[in-house]
């Protein structure tokens, strides 16, 4: 069974604060990851991609890749109130079927 | 560009009985995903379509689900009958192509009473 492990959380920080949120993955053939935000009540949304080692910025969001430790990060800089959410990642599962496999996602807490 | 479609949002039923959920994916997107997503949990795969064809079914319970997607576009999903256990949010997506970015409509919550 392919597994992606987040800590359920909750994580809370300060505003302006740096969220650190991580995920671990069992299937060492993956290739592609991705961090999604889920509002409560709301679907994923689509925040990072990321495909190879390494760390990949987008605006205040770093996504960081390690495959020999079969790990990835989320790290959100200057935390606001509005980044208050859910946070899945997903991994690519590869043995034939190449889903995305999710974790259960950790929930951010920004206050004020 | 719209976003992916769902309808309903909203479903509440009586045990036993049928329910339909409906998705049309972002114009140009191939392959179509439905997921099923329980409180506390990440969406899991149901099933996966590239154009028609249905390549990915191996998490669908085939006894009372069954879905659908005749000319590649958009998607029918149906449980008959429903049971207490199926109450959920039924969340479809689509990609370009596989397995790269999925994007997610904006779902279907299912209450089975």
């Amino acid at each position: 069974q392919k597994e992606v492990e987040q800590n359920s959380g909750p994580l809370s920080v300060p505003e302006g604060a740096i969220a650190s949120l991580n995920c671990t993955y069992s299937d060492r053939g993956s290739q592609s990851f991705f961090w999604y935000r889920q509002y409560s009540g709301k679907s994923p949304e689509l925040i990072m991609s990321i495909y190879s080692n390494g760390d990949k910025e987008d605006g205040r969001f770093t996504a960081q890749l390690n495959k020999a430790s079969q790990y990835v990060s989320l790290l959100i800089r200057d935390s606001q109130p509005s980044d208050s959410a859910t946070y899945l990642c997903a991994v690519n599962s590869q043995g034939g079927s190449e889903k995305l496999v999710f974790g259960k996602g950790t929930k951010l807490t920004v206050n004020p | 560009e719209a976003g992916v479609v769902q309808s309903p949002r909203y479903k509440i039923i009586e045990k036993k009985q049928p329910v339909a959920f409906w998705c049309n994916p972002i114009s140009g997107h191939n392959t179509l995903y439905w997921y099923l997503q329980n409180l506390g949990q990440g969406p899991e795969l149901l099933i996966r379509y590239e154009n028609e064809e249905a390549v990915d079914d191996s998490q669908l319970p085939k006894d009372r689900f069954s879905a659908e997607r005749l000319k590649g576009v958009d998607s029918t999903l149906k449980i008959q009958p429903a049971e207490l256990g199926d109450s959920a949010v039924y969340l479809c997506a689509s990609s370009l192509d596989r397995p790269t970015e999925q994007f997610f409509g904006p779902g279907t919550r299912l209450t089975v009473l």
